[in-house]
């Protein structure tokens, strides 16, 4: 089954404590990209990739890492997170104009 | 600066009624245009997308959504809406660079359908 798989789906973890959400796609997809959902402001991208070993900022992409080493895995890397880091995080692969979104990470950071 | 504006955060229509979704954008060039659906716990399904050409695009679910260059407008619409529909509805744009694509997202509607 073609799909974006999200590790963990859910996550409580302390400020200042590295965290990676791992994201997997089976689709073969160059495009991938992580996204952030908070209330009233709709989903912001965060970081996007075209293919492996290139990747760019998207609208908020302060406070976070991304890599791309191979084409099926696009993690997201919080080096020190911060309580404003507390969200509902979606990866997504994109092949011509349709995006493959992921079932969703919550984020909290206490 | 791109921006995508959803005027309505909230629409309340009933089961059978038609229905329209307000999108605006603000883009230097030519848009791609995006409307996706998000049900209750799940992630995004794209519903629909407008690149080029005809101006009116059918989507999924029966959903129809119309560019209107000169209004800045890719508003989407149902002839009787379903039970099923009520979700939240984003309008976004793409923006092509040399790294590849930005998107931009409204903040949503919530819709909510009444028997």
């Amino acid at each position: 089954e073609a799909q974006v798989t999200q590790n963990p789906r859910y996550l409580i973890t302390v400020t200042g404590k590295k965290l990676t959400v791992t994201c997997s796609q089976n689709m073969n997809h160059e495009y991938m990209s992580w996204y952030r959902q908070d209330p009233g402001l709709g989903l912001r991208q965060i970081y996007y990739s075209m293919n492996v070993e290139v990747t760019d900022k998207g609208d908020v992409p302060e406070g976070y890492k991304v890599s791309r080493k191979e084409k099926r895995n696009f993690p997201l890397i919080l080096e020190s997170p911060s309580p404003n880091q507390t969200s509902l995080y979606f990866c997504a692969s994109r092949t011509g104009g349709k995006q493959y979104f992921g079932p969703g990470t919550r984020l909290t950071v206490t | 600066a791109q921006s995508v504006t959803q005027p309505d955060i909230h629409i309340t229509v009933s089961e059978g009624a038609s229905l329209e979704l307000r999108c605006n954008y603000s883009y230097g060039a030519t848009p791609y245009l995006f409307w996706y659906v998000q049900s209750p716990g799940q992630g995004l399904q794209l519903l629909l997308k407008y690149f080029s050409g005809d101006t009116l695009v059918q989507g999924i679910k029966g959903f129809e959504a119309e560019f209107k260059r000169s209004q800045s407008s890719f508003n989407l619409r149902k002839p009787s809406v379903h039970w099923s529909d009520a979700a939240e509805y984003f309008c976004a744009v793409g923006k092509s660079s040399n790294t590849g694509n930005q998107f931009y997202f409204g903040t949503g509607t919530s819709l909510t359908v009444i028997p």
